[in-house]
């Protein structure tokens, strides 16, 4: 199906354990992005990518990694989760400088 | 650096009425401008956005923006609210031109449509 997918939609995890969100769009868009939603904060961008290898940092990049080898995925990495890493996490693409695309979101727990 | 304010947490707006959410920014240049919604439990959806042109525009389920460039504003509007419209409203600024495509979204706005 074409659109842009994030998995898992569900995650718990532990302090210290790393975890990779996964996020895959089917329109061949150039840019890339990640976000996180939090009560408060609205939405904060983690990363983002505008085109395959060439990654660059948002608002709120420590503690997290990415990286991007193929233009249809954008995984994103904690290598070592956090309580305050508890989150709702988006993906978006966007073909230009107009309107992104969200996947569904990731909802990470860490206790 | 730019920004986006939405002065209010939450509108409460009665079924048939008309609907407004609040949107300022500050960017130099000639924005670009979106607004989104996101459902419960969903991520956001693209409602409409302006570009150049017509400072009035048209998007899904009814919804339109003013861009006014003088009071640097782009509200959000729809002249009869349905209850299904109840949802958390982003507005989203990126700085137009070949700046990348990073947009600066604001806080959000609960929009609560009663029957």
């Amino acid at each position: 199906d074409a659109g842009i997918t994030q998995s898992p939609r569900y995650k718990i995890t532990e302090t210290g354990r790393q975890v990779t969100l996964m996020c895959h769009q089917t329109w061949s868009h150039s840019y890339m992005f990640w976000y996180r939603q939090d009560l408060g904060h609205g939405l904060r961008l983690i990363y983002y990518s505008a085109a395959a290898d060439i990654t660059d940092k948002g608002e709120v990049p420590d503690g997290y990694v990415v990286s991007r080898s193929k233009t249809e995925n954008f995984p994103l990495t904690l290598e070592s989760a956090t309580r305050s890493q508890t989150s709702v996490y988006f993906c978006a693409s966007a073909a230009g400088p107009h309107e992104q695309y969200f996947g569904p979101g990731t909802r990470l727990t860490v206790t | 650096a730019q920004s986006v304010a939405q002065p209010e947490d939450q509108v409460n707006v009665a079924e048939g009425n008309p609907l407004t959410v609040k949107c300022t920014y500050s960017v130099s240049g000639n924005p670009y401008l979106f607004w989104y919604v996101q459902y419960p439990n969903r991520g956001l959806q693209f409602l409409l956005k302006y570009i150049t042109g017509d400072n009035l525009v048209k998007g899904s389920y009814g919804f339109e923006a003013e861009f006014n460039k003088s009071q640097t504003s782009f509200h959000l509007k729809k002249p009869s609210a349905l209850v299904s419209d109840s949802a958390l409203y982003f507005c989203a600024v990126h700085p137009g031109g070949a700046a990348g495509n990073k947009l600066t979204f604001g806080g959000g706005t609960r929009v609560l449509v009663k029957p």
